[in-house]
């Protein structure tokens, strides 16, 4: 079974400035997606981000980005330019060959003007 | 597309109630999924449809719990009777996943519903 980690439980960061949000996460699979998605105070849950494990390449978004560690098992997200709609709660997913999500128990963004 | 689409989107009933709650998937999505959300435990799998068919139902907490997919664009979640403890919010979230192709594992979500058992 996977596990997902999701080690600050809240943080905040000041308008237009960039904020890293941290996952690490435990498989012992070897092809498998990772996610991000964001719930905002509308409790709509957004898919932000994906990263696919074979690929070295960080995913990137706009302003959303990611730093894939592999061999960390590690899972980053940047938002840079931080808006004030960014405020909500982050969720770091792993995604296995069987079409199953694992989520981190989140992270609580406030973005402060 | 619509998205997947939740009804209701509140709920408030008294302990010992049935509630049912509804889910339409997105159009041309095989799998779907029931979670629920609550402060202490976070986001909880509660089962999973793969074409119609109930794939993994370890997540259902009791006998109260139980939910259909009578057809491809149509789920429900029923819980009767209904406890305070059930108070959460409800999600539904469906994927066009086929076996084998992991670039489709990406789950849309619905809005949910937000349960509240007095």
């Amino acid at each position: 079974a996977q596990t997902v980690t999701q080690s600050q439980p809240e943080m905040s960061v000041q308008e237009a400035e960039t904020v890293t949000l941290s996952c690490t996460y435990d498989t012992s699979e070897s092809n498998y997606y990772l996610f991000w998605y964001k719930q905002p105070p509308s409790r709509q849950m957004i898919l932000v981000i994906r990263q696919e494990a074979y690929k070295q390449q960080n995913a990137t978004e706009n302003r959303f980005s990611v730093n894939f560690q592999k061999a960390a098992k590690s899972f980053s997200l940047k938002i840079s330019d931080s808006q004030l709609g960014d405020t909500a709660m982050y969720f770091c997913a792993f995604g296995d060959a069987g079409n199953m999500l694992t989520f981190g128990g989140g992270t609580r963004l406030m973005v402060k003007p | 597309d619509a998205g997947v689409i939740q009804s209701p989107r509140h709920e408030v009933t008294e302990m010992g109630q049935e509630v049912t709650l509804r889910c339409k998937p997105i159009s041309g999505h095989n799998s779907l999924f029931w979670y629920r959300q609550t402060m202490m435990r976070g986001l909880e799998l509660l089962i999973y449809f793969n074409n119609n068919v109930p794939i993994d139902d370890s997540g259902m907490p009791e006998d109260r719990f139980s939910a259909k997919m009578p057809n491809a664009s149509f789920s429900t979640l029923k819980i009767q009777p209904s406890e305070p403890r059930d108070s959460a919010v409800y999600f539904c979230a469906s994927s066009p996943w086929t076996s084998g192709d992991l670039a489709k594992n990406i789950q849309y979500f619905g809005a949910g519903t937000r349960l509240s058992v007095l």
